[in-house]
């Protein structure tokens, strides 16, 4: 049973470009979280997505971000317009549906860095 | 009231010692502890889970220690090896309004260097 998938594991933009971060949660499971990691800090959450819903947005930023998990093929995190400040590692973490505590499994994270 | 307040920011530990990472939080909602550890270029993994209804948890060398109370929970790495140099961080999670959904609080995690 292969991991929480991530790509590219590294991405590389410049300013005022858009960055496309894929997750592809574990085999089963129908939950998945994106988190964002400055360095030397811990994890952030963004959002938290169902097959086409977002059920909690609350960490997102306001603007230039957006996320989706369609019902066929990876969720996704967009970046639009880039700025420095998105420099970090972003993660996805998934866990399967009913579980109470919703166990999380992250991905190897993939590596913005925007110059 | 969200935040997980985590120390030390680092911990160097001989071979063999005791590592003790400890946490604190404000928000007496959480009910779900885990411990992740993470190595470089890594994704965090889970490495033990504690609820409130019990005051300590065992796993191999791990142990979670919780205190309700003062609202304060730790982890103990026992006969620390040089393997477990990693950083670890603490979190605490609720359960959303919508059911299901469980965002993560993370603290800001301990870089532990455990010496040969």
């Amino acid at each position: 049973n292969a991991g929480v998938m991530q790509n590219p594991r590294h991405l590389v933009r410049r300013r005022g470009q858009e960055a496309r971060l894929r997750c592809s949660p574990m085999k089963g499971h129908s939950h998945v979280y994106w988190y964002r990691q400055l360095p030397e800090e811990g994890l952030k959450f963004m959002v938290y997505l169902q097959k086409e819903n977002i059920i909690d947005e609350s960490g997102m930023p306001k603007e230039r971000f957006s996320a989706e998990f369609p019902k066929e093929g990876p969720s996704i995190l967009r970046i639009q317009q880039v700025v420095r400040g998105d420099s970090a590692a972003y993660f996805c973490a998934s866990s399967p549906m009913g579980h109470i505590y919703n166990e999380q499994f992250f991905g190897p994270g993939t590596r913005l860095t925007v110059l | 009231q969200q935040q997980v307040k985590q120390s030390p920011q680092s911990l160097i530990v001989q071979k063999g010692g005791i590592s003790i990472i400890n946490c604190a939080y404000e928000n007496t909602a959480f009910d779900y502890f885990p411990w992740y550890q993470q190595f470089p270029g890594k994704g965090p993994a889970l490495l033990i889970a504690i609820r409130p209804d019990v005051s300590e948890k065992k796993e191999g060398r791990f142990t979670i220690s919780f205190n309700k109370s003062a609202k304060q929970f730790s982890l103990h790495i026992m006969d620390s090896q040089p393997g477990d140099s990693a950083t670890y961080f603490c979190a605490a999670s609720i359960r959303g309004g919508s059911g299901s959904a469980r965002q993560l609080t993370f603290g800001s995690g301990t870089q532990l260097t455990v010496l040969p």
